[in-house]
Parts: structure tokens; C-alpha cells; sequence
């Protein structure tokens, strides 16, 4: 298992730009969460899924947008990026019953930098 | 107040003795507390979970849970170079994880 994956490892926006930060587990984990963390900060979370079709809310969702089409796939969207939103976004997922839920899996990260 | 607190130091503690990382929460609910570790420009890993009231031990890490309190805490016992890191403090809260700012630990040969 490659467990979870994140594309691209590093990307420089330009104020204004677009861009999808790519995550994909297999592990076939029903939960799937993005977070970022900037300097000397611990992680946020921006968005979760708790399944195909479904997601919500974070503490720090303005400025992104999600979607889940399949049990894999978990994309972060990036409108009209702004120098706030350089960090480095974390994927995460986990199972889905009993305690074992409540272990998250995390990818490697992207670092973003927005100019 | 935030809702995970931990101080951010950076901690140094000398090789072989044991370290101690401690985590303050708000919300006197939450059920589910978790330690990660996080090496320079690498993801989050976990490290252990604790559920329970008392202390909880695997190898050389043993967790502390007092609910009472409101504090979790993590000690590195026999400290190793290898365990030069960030270490998150993370809450279970409404099925989210909520994380604290991280504790810099160094561990000077």
C-alpha cells in the first residue's frame, strides 16, 4: 500500500492564480481530511469528508473548496489564491468504525508558496 | 483560551534522560487524546493514543492522561538524537481532530 499520496510536493502560485492540490489513499479508508500548517503552528483543519459525496466544514475553510467523488480521491481547490493561504497542506485519512476512526494517516504534504 | 494548548519551547534535554512534554485542553467532553511526532518538513506520525485516566506505555513512551486536570502529557524515556522533533498534542472533539502548536524538543548528544 502507498498509503496516502499528495501532488504536487511543491508549487509557487502567483496572487490571483487557481490551482488543485491532488490527494489519493488506498487503504480504502471512508474519512479523509485537509489541513494546513504554517510556521512553528500546529495543523487546521480545512475541510473533511466522512465518504464519497459528502463534506464539510473545518475551522479554516474560507478560500477553499473540496470535493469526493470516489472513496480515494479527496482534491483541495484553490481559487483566487492570496500570500494568506502560503502553507503546507496536509492530507489525512482514517477508518471509519469504532476508535479505530480516530487514527489519522497523513500524506507528505504540499508546500505552497503564493507570490 | 485555545482549545489544545502546549508550550512551543524549544525543550533540550540531554541524551538519555527523559523528556517530558506536556498538553492542556478546554473541553472537559473529550474522550480521545493523541500524540504525534513531526520531524523538520515531514508529516505528522503518531506516536499514541490514550483513552483512559493513568498512564499508558509503549517502549520508551508513556503517556499520562488526567481528565480532572485537563492535561495529557508524554515522556521520553532513555532520549535518543533520533527523537529530535515536534511533537503535536491533538483532541479528539466532534469526530476532529483539534492540534496544539507543537513543543521543539532537541536532544543534545
Amino acid at each position: 500500500n502507498a498509503g496516502v499520496t499528495q501532488t504536487p510536493k511543491f508549487r509557487i502560485l502567483k496572487i490571483g492564480q487557481s490551482m488543485t492540490l491532488q490527494c489519493t489513499q488506498d487503504m480504502n479508508h471512508n474519512y479523509m481530511y485537509w489541513y494546513r500548517q504554517d510556521p512553528g503552528m500546529g495543523l487546521k483543519l480545512i475541510y473533511y469528508s466522512v465518504g464519497a459525496g459528502i463534506t464539510d466544514k473545518g475551522e479554516v475553510p474560507n478560500g477553499y473548496n473540496v470535493s469526493r467523488s470516489t472513496t480515494e480521491d479527496f482534491p483541495l481547490r484553490l481559487e483566487l489564491a492570496a500570500p494568506s493561504q502560503t502553507s503546507v497542506y496536509f492530507c489525512a485519512s482514517s477508518f471509519t468504525s469504532g476508535r479505530a476512526k480516530e487514527t489519522q494517516y497523513f500524506g507528505p504534504g504540499t508546500r505552497l508558496l503564493v507570490l | 483560551q485555545k482549545e489544545v494548548e502546549q508550550n512551543s519551547g524549544p525543550l533540550s534535554v540531554p541524551e538519555g534522560a527523559i523528556a517530558s512534554l506536556n498538553c492542556t485542553y478546554s473541553d472537559r467532553g473529550s474522550q480521545s487524546f493523541f500524540w504525534y511526532r513531526q520531524y523538520s518538513g515531514k508529516s505528522p506520525e503518531l506516536i499514541m493514543f490514550i483513552y483512559s485516566n493513568g498512564d499508558k506505555e509503549d517502549g520508551r513512551f508513556t503517556a499520562q492522561l488526567n481528565k480532572a486536570s485537563q492535561y495529557v502529557s508524554l515522556l521520553i524515556r532513555d532520549s535518543q538524537p533520533s527523537d529530535s522533533a515536534t511533537y503535536l498534542c491533538a483532541v479528539m472533539k466532534a469526530q476532529k481532530l483539534v492540534f496544539g502548536q507543537g513543543t521543539r524538543l532537541t536532544i543534545n548528544p
